[in-house]
């Protein structure tokens, strides 16, 4: 069973659509991540979550809003984006420590492909 | 900000030859993770290094952390087309932080 499962793998999506992302881990983990790869970048981190709260969004445009019901779910909302937006949208997840400490291993899903046209 | 450097970006060679990906940096970091990722996959971890100078090994990939805990280095031997793919190395400045990745070097090995 993979550790951390993405849905839906492909994603195309017109500029007006409304569509979300979803993460679920199961590995016990309380921190959980979602990072945008795009071909001409590293990885980029956008929204870090940690016991449920957020505790880093590195300056992501409101078009992406995220949502951590629980520590083994995490979801993307996505909404008016704009084709240069379209890349691999990666969740992961890790142990959170005191203190808003992250354990250093985090675990990564297979991604979500999202094409935006 | 920290920043960590990888080459070669690109690297493409024959099956069998030898390879070395270096990952450098000008900061300190406590612990040093080396990722794998497959076309259509996401980074699946190969090997944490944490005291300066530890090697490890992984089959046939050598992992290096620098004495200065700086920099590290993965030496791949008898290269096959499996180990096609992008290599990230990726810092943590302390115990606790989150990680720093580098910009990753794909590596393509052809048979």
């Amino acid at each position: 069973e993979t550790g951390v499962t993405q849905t839906p793998r492909h994603l195309v999506m017109g500029m007006t659509n409304k569509k979300s992302l979803k993460c679920e881990q199961h590995l016990g983990h309380n921190a959980m991540y979602w990072y945008k790869q795009s071909a001409k970048k590293p990885l980029e981190l956008m929204f870090v979550y940690s016991l449920e709260e957020r505790v880093e969004n590195n300056s992501v445009p409101s078009r992406f809003s995220p949502e951590c019901p629980n520590s083994s779910h995490l979801f993307l909302h996505l909404h008016t984006l704009q084709p240069e937006d379209s890349a691999l949208y990666l969740c992961a997840s890790s142990q959170a420590l005191g203190d808003r400490g992250f354990g250093n291993t985090i675990y990564f899903g297979e991604g979500s492909w999202l094409t935006v046209v | 900000t920290q920043l960590l450097e990888q080459s070669p970006q690109f690297l493409s060679i024959q099956e069998g030859e030898n390879l070395t990906v270096y990952c450098n940096s000008s900061s300190v970091f406590s612990s040093l993770q080396w990722y794998r990722q497959e076309p259509g996959e996401g980074p699946v971890l190969l090997v944490t290094v944490v005291t300066g100078g530890e090697v490890k090994k992984l089959k046939r990939l050598t992992f290096q952390f620098g004495d200065a805990r700086k920099d590290s280095s993965l030496h791949i031997t008898a290269a096959q087309p499996g180990d096609t793919g992008l290599y990230l190395c990726a810092g943590a400045s302390n115990a606790g932080n989150m990680l720093t990745f580098g910009g990753g070097t794909r590596l393509m090995v052809k048979p």
